[in-house]
């Protein structure tokens, strides 16, 4: 049984450029969340996606946005990107039929802005 | 707001030591806490969970106790392993449509040495 995938791994883009970032859950989940962590602190909640519809949503700008499909799998879109959105960004999924079911996380995305 | 507070790190000890990690937290309602672990370029893996107080979580070792009175969730392991070397994050979630969203602390950096 996978786990939550992410991809890719790793990246690095431009001052000003726009990336996606792309989770799949792991099966039976629905509800996905992305998180960002820079270096040396903890994840910091972007927003959470269930039933194709943000549910909740971080102090984060507009600059970041996403997307859930109808297969549960989900994105991340940042625009605009400045270096200090360097950082893992992490996706998260879980059961959302049941408010106490395991949250599990990806690997995460690795993303330089230079 | 929600917030987590971690002791400072790094920590280093020697193997069979006993560890202790202290965590705080401040919220608005009622939190379930976790602490999630996350060993050298893997992603986060949830380590122990407690939903209510006096609620003692336990996995490989590593105990934490629910304490409300003193708003605290202290992981503490009686003898240290070189493979428990990793950085641990203590986290807590809202229920109701909260849940899903954690708010973690800033990480401790834990080396252990043979």
């Amino acid at each position: 049984d996978a786990g939550v995938t992410q991809s890719p791994t790793h990246l690095i883009k431009t001052r000003g450029q726009q990336v996606t970032l792309r989770c799949s859950p792991k099966s039976g989940h629905d509800t996905v969340s992305w998180y960002q962590q820079a270096l040396g602190q903890g994840p910091q909640f972007i927003f959470q996606y269930y039933e194709e519809e943000e549910r909740q949503r971080g102090n984060f700008p507009d600059r970041f946005s996403g997307h859930q499909f109808p297969n549960y799998s989900s994105e991340l879109n940042v625009n605009a990107l400045l270096l200090g959105d360097s950082a893992l960004y992490l996706c998260a999924s879980r059961d959302g039929t049941s408010s106490g079911n395991t949250i599990y996380f990806g690997e995460g995305s690795w993303l330089t802005v230079v | 707001g929600d917030s987590v507070t971690q002791m400072e790190g790094p920590v280093t000890l020697s193997e069979e030591a006993f560890l202790t990690i202290n965590c705080t937290y401040t919220a608005t309602g009622y939190p379930s806490l976790f602490w999630y672990v996350q060993y050298p370029g893997e992603g986060l893996q949830l380590l122990l969970k407690a939903t209510k107080a006096d609620d003692k979580g336990s996995n490989k070792g590593f105990e934490a106790t629910y304490r409300k009175e003193t708003t605290s969730f202290h992981l503490e392991k009686g003898s240290v392993q070189v493979s428990d070397s990793a950085v641990y994050f203590c986290a807590l979630s809202e229920g109701g449509t909260s849940y899903g969203k954690l708010t973690f602390g800033q990480g401790t950096i834990l080396t252990v040495h043979p």
